[in-house]
């Protein structure tokens, strides 16, 4: 079955440019997430979506970020006003989405930003 | 203060041995779990290992165990018999609580394996 598909693969912008990244689950995965990763470092939590709700957008560094997902499917991260330290990798995950459990989180390639 | 710590930035082994990666954590929640990722150039995460806090037996996935030392707050993971493949970096992360599914990063090790 297909993985977690993320898109474009590669985004190269001028500073100030509004972006979207998109994201599709695997199917029947009703938890989905996104990550930031810069450049030589761990995983940065953004947020996480359960169904169409986001009951964790705590790591959303400011309002210049928002996500939303349709349907329960597909998520699209949009950065306004694109600021250089934006570039980093974007990565999306989803999982099972049954709390508590050892829920594994699958995750997609990435979407490589780079503000110019 | 650091959740999860991973002190070795980078770590060489040769084909064939054993190695272990470190990686300590910081919560004081008692339901929590820790897992391991490798990232490879091609930069997909791939998911390793689980270790559950309640979990009695340390968890085994082929090559890869963990080595869980509650008290210690350590969870590390061991490859065995290391292939040239195993080449990548290795995350550590931790679920931390029964009310939230996000996890939280270590900053990774770089393993190479040499001929």
């Amino acid at each position: 079955g297909a993985g977690v598909s993320q898109s474009p693969s590669n985004k190269v912008t001028e500073k100030g440019k509004d972006v979207e990244l998109r994201c599709d689950p695997i199917s029947g995965h009703t938890a989905l997430y996104w990550y930031r990763q810069s450049l030589g470092q761990g995983l940065e939590f953004l947020i996480y979506f359960q169904g169409n709700s986001a009951p964790d957008k705590s790591g959303l560094p400011s309002d210049r970020f928002s996500a939303e997902r349709t349907g329960g499917s597909v998520s699209t991260l949009t950065i306004q006003r694109t600021q250089q330290e934006d570039s980093a990798v974007y990565l999306c995950a989803s999982s099972l989405g049954v709390s508590g459990g050892a829920e594994t989180q699958y995750f997609g390639p990435g979407t490589r930003l780079l503000v110019l | 203060a650091q959740k999860i710590t991973q002190t070795q930035p980078g770590m060489f082994v040769q084909e064939k041995e054993a190695v272990t990666l470190d990686c300590t954590y910081d919560t004081s929640d008692p339901s929590y779990g820790l897992f391991w990722y490798k990232q490879p150039s091609s930069g997909e995460m791939i998911f390793l290992i689980y270790q559950g806090s309640y979990d009695q037996q340390n968890a085994t996935e082929g090559r890869y165990s963990l080595n869980f030392q509650k008290a210690r707050k350590s969870a590390n993971l061991v490859i065995s018999a290391s292939q040239l493949g195993d080449s990548a970096m290795y995350f550590c992360a931790m679920r931390e609580g029964r009310n939230t599914d996000k996890l939280i990063f270590g900053t990774g090790t770089r393993l190479q394996v040499f001929p």
